[in-house]
Formats: C-alpha cells, sequence, structure tokens
C-alpha cells in the first residue's frame, strides 16, 4: 500500500516559470493538503481538497498560486511566474479522519 | 487567530539526557496531535491526544494534554541520536479537518 506520493522530488525553475506539483494520496484516503515550509521554518497550511473541491483555500497567496483534485489523477498544486521567495519544500497529505496526516516526502523547489 | 507556539525553539542536549517540548495553543482544542520531522525528511504522525489530561506513552516517549486542552508536552527521557529531529505539534483549525501546525522544537542529541 503504498504512502502519500509525490513527484518531482526537486524542481528547480527560473524566474517567471510555473511549477507544478503532483500529489497522488494513499489509497482510500479522499482528503488532500497542502502545505509549504520555508527553510529552518514551520509548516504553513495553504488548501484542503476533496475529489473535485476545494474546501478551504485560505492559506493560498492570492495570486500565482492554485490546486486541483480532479475526479481522475494526482492533486496538482501550480504555482504561475515563480519568483525567488517562492522556494521552499512543498508537502502534500492526506488522512482518513479521525488518523493523523500521513504526509509525502516533499518537492523541493528551487527558483534561479 | 488561531496561535499554536512551541518551546524552546531549539534545544541540544547530551545523549542519555532528557527532553522536554512544550506547546500552547492561544484556543481550547478539540485534539492535539503530534509530529516528528528528521532533517531533510517530512513529517511522520506520532500521535492523537482527545482527552482533557490524557497522557500516552510510546517507549521513551510521553504526551500529555492539559486539562484545559490548551497545551501539551512531550517528554523523552534518556535521548538517543535517532531522536534528533524537529518535534511538531497541530491543532485543528477552527474551518474543519485541517491542522494548525506550532513552530516546532529542533532537538539535537550530542552523543
Amino acid at each position: 500500500n503504498a504512502g502519500v506520493m509525490q513527484n518531482p522530488r526537486h524542481l528547480v525553475r527560473r524566474r517567471g516559470q510555473e511549477a507544478r506539483l503532483r500529489c497522488s494520496p494513499m489509497k482510500g484516503h479522499s482528503h488532500v493538503y497542502w502545505y509549504r515550509q520555508l527553510p529552518e521554518e514551520g509548516l504553513k497550511f495553504m488548501v484542503y481538497l476533496q475529489k473535485e473541491n476545494i474546501i478551504d483555500e485560505s492559506g493560498m497567496p492570492k495570486e500565482r498560486f492554485s490546486a486541483e483534485f480532479p475526479k481522475e489523477g494526482p492533486s496538482i498544486l501550480r504555482i504561475q511566474q515563480v519568483v525567488r521567495g517562492d522556494s521552499a519544500a512543498y508537502f502534500c497529505a492526506s488522512s482518513i479522519r479521525p488518523m493523523g496526516y500521513t504526509f509525502g516526502s516533499g518537492t523541493r523547489l528551487t527558483v534561479v | 487567530g488561531q496561535q499554536v507556539m512551541q518551546i524552546p525553539q531549539y534545544q541540544h542536549v547530551q545523549e542519555g539526557e532528557d527532553f522536554t517540548t512544550y506547546c500552547n495553543s492561544s484556543t481550547t482544542l478539540s485534539n492535539i496531535q503530534w509530529y516528528k520531522q528528521r532533517p531533510g525528511g517530512h513529517p511522520v504522525f506520532l500521535i492523537q491526544l482527545v482527552k482533557s489530561g490524557e497522557v500516552k506513552k510510546q517507549k521513551r516517549l510521553t504526551f500529555q494534554f492539559g486539562e484545559a486542552k490548551k497545551n501539551s508536552s512531550l517528554h523523552i527521557t534518556a535521548t538517543q541520536t535517532t531522536d534528533v529531529g524537529t518535534y511538531f505539534c497541530a491543532g485543528p483549525m477552527d474551518t474543519g479537518n485541517q491542522f494548525y501546525f506550532g513552530t516546532g522544537t529542533s532537538l539535537t542529541v550530542i552523543p
């Protein structure tokens, strides 16, 4: 039973390019969460999705960031026109309540 | 807004010494979770506490939830080098299934 799968593990983008981060939740999990972690900092909530629905996007920056969890396929976190400040580790997690999150290995985004 | 603070931010201990990290919430929590993140790794779920005053143990780790359900602690007895990492507490956000993570305590164990 594979865990939460994230790809790519590492992503390098030039300023102004687009970054697409993928997350496949654990089998049977229908809740997906995205968190961002800046170097030496904690985890900041970005967005919570269920299949085809955004439940809470209160942690998402208003511009350039979007997320989806289609009926088929992985959840996608998309960052348009990346800037250096977007460099961070992006973690996806899935869960079945009331258990805790299962996190993926993360995508380390570096903007050069 | 909701805040979950942890102290200390960093802790260095000699191997074999005990370690405690404290988590404090500005609001009452229905439950609290603890996670461990190794350097370069991802957070791993350790435990969830639900009841007021609850104490749970996992080998050398003891987790406690305060009576008022606004604070929690994680105590490690006789630390080992394998305990190195950052320990986060997390409380549920007002809005539902999402969790708000504390600031974390980074533990270094000196052999």
